[in-house]
């Protein structure tokens, strides 16, 4: 099972939005609308962001959003502070009770 | 709150066999199942393995399959990770997951442990 494709970086300035790819195939993120993003700061565990393309857990702030079209799926942080430097990665359901993560986007708020 | 703890992690030599045990609390840990995610140095996620609620199924990726075995004590709230035939490639922290889905694994991480880091060298 292959990694899913996400840029390596992306940055934006405070109150910017940034959106961050991920893209796999139609066995993948083409084929469920099970994909979740996850936030990680440096030498920290990854916290759930989003789960099933686009809901959000408690807890999480609407300015994150995500969405599909075809086999990519993409999260976008909007109202950019701060705190919401961190890597970010995408996950998604691949069959046969399988996952497969992205490779990882740093995102840095300039 | 929910809490994960892993421990067991250290250094093994290529070969070597190592058990990674992931303490819960905060939860009703027998109606949730639970998994393994680890990241090697400076990389990226990786999905290990997932055992349902109740134990009666597991599954795992196919870089584990065949040498790593998941399972759990449900009595003692603890996640089990053996893993046997370790390989430099498996250099990595270790974290436990907890699934999202109640009585039913929907295969999304909601709450992390901190991890546990592996190294296998010589």
């Amino acid at each position: 099972q292959s990694a899913l494709t996400q840029p390596a970086s992306v940055s934006g300035s405070p109150g910017q939005s940034i959106t961050i790819s991920c893209t796999g195939t139609s066995r993948d993120v083409g084929a469920y609308n099970y994909v979740s993003w996850y936030q990680q700061h440096p030498g920290k565990a990854p916290r759930l962001m989003l789960y099933d393309v686009s809901e959000r857990p408690s807890g999480v702030s609407n300015r994150f959003s995500g969405a599909k079209s075809g086999n990519t799926a993409s999260l976008t942080v909007s109202g950019l502070q701060a705190e919401d430097e961190a890597d970010y990665y995408c996950c998604s359901y691949a069959g046969s009770s399988s996952l497969v993560f992205g490779g990882g986007t740093k995102l840095t708020v300039l | 709150q929910v809490q994960l703890v892993e421990s067991g992690g250290g250094v093994v030599q290529p070969g070597g066999s190592l058990r990674l045990s992931c303490a819960a609390s905060g939860f009703s840990f027998n109606s949730y199942a639970m998994h393994w995610v680890r990241q090697a140095p400076s990389r990226g996620l990786e999905w290990v393995t997932f055992i349902r609620h109740d134990g009666s199924s597991e599954y795992y990726a196919d870089s584990v399959r065949g040498r790593f075995t998941i399972s759990r004590d449900n009595s003692k709230n603890t996640l089990y990770l053996q893993m046997y035939s370790l390989r430099p490639e498996d250099t990595a922290v270790y974290y436990c997951a907890k699934d999202q889905g109640q009585f039913g694994e929907v295969l999304i991480f909601d709450y992390w442990g901190q991890g546990t880091l592996v190294t296998v060298s010589s």
